[in-house]
């Protein structure tokens, strides 16, 4: 079985601060993890991925998170908000290479204040 | 825009009734995904089909069916519709089941 806890439903940060989004995940082998954005009224978009490859797993847009396996963590972060990060964002965990169960994070809505 | 659509973008049924809905894959795609996004939660895998034949089912119900064409593109089924499966429909497409997932911009169904 396999799972994705995202810790906070609402984060709000001011415009040029850091972005913290956190999430824990529960797996029975070693999973493959992403991040997608989801802007209103558009389709999900991949952030980033980790597939057992390096831990620390760069994306689009400046967004970065990194693997822990010691703390089952895949927290996305980036240095510095911009007022178009503004989204809801999930985190996903699935089988390592293979897609067809991708289980979903509730999602963490992103408030980016001017 | 990730060249997956789908359609209608809205549609409003009532109870007990029935409901398709299509999913045009990205070209060079052979694997559709489909996923119900209930308001406030995340999505939740129903089923993918992969080159015709149905690949992974998630938790759902008998009346949740789907079908995946020669052209790779797809259509979900939801008959004896129920107030609870008012949502948002995502399909996602992808080459074979090892690669990205790209998503559609989703069809929201209420059912009144």
């Amino acid at each position: 079985a396999q799972s994705v806890t995202q810790l906070d439903s609402h984060v709000s940060v001011s415009e040029g601060t850091p972005v913290l989004l956190r999430c824990n995940y529960s797996s029975s082998y070693s999973p493959s993890l992403f991040w997608y954005v989801q802007h209103p009224n558009k389709g999900l978009q991949l952030l980033l991925k980790y597939t057992s490859a390096a831990t620390l797993v760069k994306g689009i847009n400046g967004f970065e998170a990194e693997f822990k396996k010691s703390e089952t963590s895949f927290h996305l972060t980036k240095p510095s908000a911009h007022m178009s990060d503004a989204a809801e964002y999930f985190c996903v965990v699935s089988r390592p290479y293979n897609n067809n169960d991708m289980r979903f994070g509730a999602g963490t809505r992103l408030t980016v204040k001017p | 825009e990730t060249g997956v659509t789908q359609s209608p973008t809205h549609l409003i049924k009532t109870r007990g009734q029935q409901v398709t809905l299509r999913c045009s894959s990205q070209s060079g795609h052979n694997t559709v995904s489909w996923y119900q996004q209930a308001l406030g939660q995340g999505p939740q895998f129903i089923f993918q089909y992969y080159r015709e034949e149905e690949n992974g089912r998630g938790n759902f119900p008998p009346r949740f069916s789907g079908l995946q064409f020669p052209n790779y593109s797809s259509e979900l089924n939801v008959n004896a519709l129920e107030l609870d499966d008012s949502a948002l429909y995502l399909c996602a497409s992808s080459f074979a089941t090892p690669n990205e997932q790209f998503f559609g911009p989703g069809t929201r169904l209420t059912v009144l």
